[in-house]
């Protein structure tokens, strides 16, 4: 089973900050890494899928960088909107697995 | 515009089987090459992936749950379903069906409670 690890768990963040939120997963998933937005009493939104790709919709603040084991979710120039936990998802095989979550707040 | 709901009792008794239901609507689930799933939520914490159902009706199932899980499909009616067998009050969660990694259903709330 590929754990997925994220980092950080929690982060505190001003408006129009820079956040980066890591996933390293235990062993190489190629590019089948996904990220999720999660707002309280709400299902998770895909933000990006395998790795890098865009999703229709998304803001463009939003982008998405690794390969293998090694993962990155970028959120430039943070907006009170974006309060909430962020997952990531790798889909390379069976069991699929998502991280911990990290849960970002806004200062 | 694809989209799907799940359904099923909020309430199960502990020892008993949870049967969800995940109705699509706007396409069918036997068209294009995808992958129909469960994930479940727990009150306050993370995603767990459960399950899911090939385009061919291949399963892949979590092996944490997979002795008590049956995922399968209905084309004629465009649905999926869950089954969990002996449920505790550990399996009280919010519960989602979804299509791939893409599209998810709003979820549902199910307690296992006496």
């Amino acid at each position: 089973e590929v754990v997925l690890t994220q980092s950080p768990d929690f982060q505190s963040v001003t408006p129009k900050e820079k956040v980066t939120i890591t996933c390293r997963a235990s062993q190489s998933i190629g590019n089948s890494l996904h990220w999720y937005q999660q707002k309280p009493d709400e299902s998770p939104k895909l933000l990006i899928k395998y790795a890098s790709q865009s999703i229709s919709g998304v803001p463009s603040r939003f982008s998405g960088s690794g390969s293998g084991t090694d993962f990155t979710l970028t959120i430039n120039s943070l907006e009170a909107e974006d309060a909430a936990a962020y997952y990531c998802h790798q889909s390379n095989g069976s069991p699929w697995t998502f991280g911990q979550g990290t849960k970002v707040e806004i200062k | 515009q694809l989209q799907l709901q799940e359904s099923g009792p909020r309430l199960v008794k502990p020892l008993e089987t949870l049967s969800l239901t995940c109705t699509v609507s706007g396409g069918s689930i036997s068209s294009g090459r995808y992958y129909w799933g469960w994930i479940r939520q727990p009150p306050g914490k993370g995603l767990e992936w459960i399950g899911v159902i090939s385009y061919r009706g291949t399963t892949y199932y979590n092996p944490s749950l997979k002795s008590r899980v049956t995922i399968s499909a209905d084309s004629s009616k465009n649905q999926f379903s869950l089954k969990l067998s002996s449920v505790t009050a550990a399996d009280t969660a919010v519960y989602y069906c979804a299509r791939d990694v893409e599209l998810w259903g709003q979820g549902t709330m199910v307690t296992v409670s006496p």
